[in-house]
């Protein structure tokens, strides 16, 4: 059974820092690409960042470039998102999601989401 | 950047009803695209890939179809676990992803 389960979430201040972690387990991890999604409070949900099975690409949607960095260990099954600079707009629940397995263009597995908030 | 624009944002319905909800995107994207359910609490669900492949799991009263910039998910009768916020996404232009702001499904 394929499961994502993240953690890190918290309280931080303005200005701060923060690293989230995603550990799957019930497939092959080195063999997809992962994501990182969020859903602020009563909104919808925004791709943040992805990255290649070997972690040799990694993108961002252009409001969290140069703050956030996305990585992985393969050896552990783990994917991380290093949150720093954080902002008040950065709050919200935080998925790791796994690329589709009969089709790129999509997300079929996420985890349960880890709460960042960003409040002083 | 490709915008996509889901309607309407709220849709009111009975159970056993019929269901449409749309996704317009800005400019074509093939068929690179997918539909997600999300309940209160929880994660969002893959509901359709690739604009009409059903996902694996998901009953057959839940379709989609189009292609280019129009796309159409259709729930054929409504069963009470329907209600729920819709979301679409694409990846045309693949690794990045966007998702459409959401359709909430209230039961009327």
């Amino acid at each position: 059974e394929v499961q994502l389960v993240e953690s890190g979430g918290g309280l931080v201040q303005p200005g701060g820092s923060l690293r989230l972690s995603c550990a799957a387990s019930g497939f092959t991890f080195s063999s997809y690409w992962m994501s990182w999604v969020r859903q602020a409070p009563g909104k919808g949900l925004e791709w943040v960042a992805n990255i290649k099975q070997d972690g040799s690409e990694k993108y961002y949607v252009d409001s969290v470039k140069g703050r956030f960095t996305i990585s992985r260990d393969n050896a552990k099954n783990s994917l991380y998102l290093q949150m720093n600079s954080l902002r008040a707009e950065d709050t919200a629940v935080y998925y790791c999601a796994r690329d589709g397995e009969y089709s790129s263009s999509c997300l079929d597995y996420w985890g349960q989401g880890t709460l960042v908030t960003v409040s002083s | 950047e490709i915008v996509l624009t889901q309607s309407p944002a709220t849709l009111s319905l009975s159970p056993g009803e019929r269901a449409t909800l749309s996704c317009r995107a800005s400019q074509s994207v093939s068929s690179y695209l997918a539909w997600y359910q999300q309940k209160p609490g929880q994660a969002p669900r893959l509901l359709i890939y690739d604009a009409s492949n059903r996902a694996t799991g998901i009953p057959a009263r839940f379709s989609g179809s189009g292609s280019g910039t129009d796309f159409t998910l259709t729930i054929s009768s409504l069963e009470p676990e329907d209600f729920a916020v819709y979301y679409c996404q694409q990846r045309s232009n693949w690794p990045l992803i966007t998702f459409g702001q959401g359709t909430r499904l209230e039961i009327k």
